[in-house]
């Protein structure tokens, strides 16, 4: 299957600073991808889907300005978590949809700790 | 975009067994996929399963789709230690995003 890339894989920062996390397609190009948050034993919530050069398109209930989404490249989309607080340490997944195969294929993970 | 429900919630069997993990949904799907988490990691994408195919298989998997019934099965088979893992079903009827439900928690004991 394809592989796609998260970084970083886990960061603790202080409260009130930015974070920004990484995806990236290694070996196809993906117009689109999605980020996902999930919390400690619960299913994998959909955030955003971010599309290349073009907004990103936010589910209901989540902040775009909390949560700044680019996709400049047609391998690279970032999340930023601006202002981080506590209630946002969460695992942070991305996912990059491969088109030719019909699927998505996912990053492995960002775990974000807020002190 | 699509939920899928999977079923049981959890499950616990003996390595060497057999595990079947079940996913109902409620509208018409181009295709069905299974994912497989392991605890803190990524979802690994395990087989994919068109609206017009009835199973598949891949290694010790084998997946079944009822269109009629809206639902998919999948079925492991000789149960090793490293499948514990969650598993999630993604019903897909447009391409784009992939909504989860809960997913099935499986627990093969040595």
């Amino acid at each position: 299957g394809a592989v796609v890339s998260q970084h970083p894989s886990r960061v603790i920062c202080k409260s009130g600073t930015s974070v920004k996390i990484e995806c990236r397609s290694l070996d196809f190009q993906a117009t689109t991808m999605f980020w996902y948050r999930q919390f400690p034993k619960k299913s994998l919530m959909l955030m955003a889907t971010s599309n290349e050069g073009s907004k990103a398109t936010y589910e209901q209930g989540v902040e775009k300005d909390k949560f700044l989404i680019n996709h400049a490249s047609l391998t690279l989309s970032t999340l930023t978590v601006t202002s981080a607080h506590p209630e946002d340490s969460s695992f942070y997944i991305c996912s990059a949809d491969a088109v030719a195969q019909e699927t998505q294929y996912f990053g492995p993970g960002t775990r974000l700790l807020v002190l | 975009s699509q939920q899928g429900e999977e079923d049981p919630q959890a499950l616990s069997i003996q390595e060497g067994e057999n595990a079947t993990m079940n996913c109902s949904y409620k509208t018409s799907i181009n295709n069905l996929q299974w994912y497989r988490q392991n605890s803190g990691r990524g979802l690994v994408h395990l087989i994919l399963i068109r609206s017009n195919e009835r199973e598949k298989h891949s290694g010790r998997l084998r997946v079944t789709l009822d269109t009629s019934k809206k639902s998919s099965s999948l079925l492991i088979t000789a149960s090793r230690a490293a499948d514990t893992a969650s598993y999630f079903c993604a019903p897909n009827n447009q391409g784009g995003k992939l909504i989860f439900g809960q997913g099935t928690e499986l627990s093969v004991k040595p």
